[in-house]
């Protein structure tokens, strides 16, 4: 079991630019977590996805965010017209969602630099 | 939405010593609590968890314990090493079921 593989690992983008981040879950695993956590704070919720749907965005910026988890391939963020303030490193995780209250695992997480 | 407060945001130790870190949640429908250890530049990895069926649990070194009525969980953290120098996150899912709220996060120094 390959555990959760987040790529690209480092990201650079030049303001105004488009970012797009892959998240591909732990095998068996169907729910999809998506966190920012800025330099030196804690993990702030985005984005929760099921395949094919999205269950909860309450964390997710109105604006120049989205989030995907089609049926085949992985779970994307996207951002566009990325601002310097998107700086962060984005960890995504998975769980089996069996259940209320199930054990989440991160990948390495992105960390996107905004030049 | 659940409210998870950490406590203290900073904790330096000597080797050796034990260290305890505190979380309170806001919704009473949360039923499990788990900690994240982060090295710097690593992945939130899972160290331990606890189900409200029971009040603790213990894994070697480390125990959370949880009261219910109190609506708050600790982590306990016996002879301290310097690698268990890392930032420790608590969580809980609140009433959402899966999807976890993060508390700020605890800064353990451990000094040789």
């Amino acid at each position: 079991n390959a555990g959760v593989m987040q790529n690209p690992r480092h990201l650079v983008r030049r303001r105004g630019q488009e970012a797009r981040l892959r998240c591909s879950p732990m095998k068996g695993h169907s729910h999809v977590y998506w966190y920012r956590q800025l330099p030196e704070e804690g993990l702030k919720f985005m984005v929760y996805l099921q395949k094919e749907n999205i269950i909860d965005e309450s964390g997710m910026p109105k604006e120049r965010f989205s989030a995907e988890f089609p049926k085949e391939g992985p779970s994307i963020l996207r951002i566009q017209q990325v601002v310097r303030g998107d700086s962060a490193a984005y960890f995504c995780a998975s769980s089996t969602g069996q259940g209320a209250g199930t054990e989440a695992f991160f990948g390495q997480g992105t960390r996107l630099t905004v030049v | 939405g659940e409210n998870v407060e950490q406590h203290p945001s900073t904790l330096s130790v000597q080797e050796g010593d034990s260290a305890v870190i505190k979380c309170t949640y806001s919704d009473s429908a949360s039923n499990y609590f788990p900690w994240y250890k982060q090295e710097l530049g690593k992945r939130p990895q899972l160290i331990i968890d606890i189900r409200s069926n029971v009040g603790e649990k213990k894994d070697q070194r480390i125990a959370v314990t949880l009261n219910k009525t109190a609506k708050h969980f600790s982590l306990h953290i016996t002879e301290t090493q310097p690698e268990d120098s890392a930032v420790y996150f608590c969580a809980s899912p609140g009433n959402a079921g899966n999807m976890l709220t993060f508390g700020g996060g605890t800064r353990l120094m451990v000094k040789p």
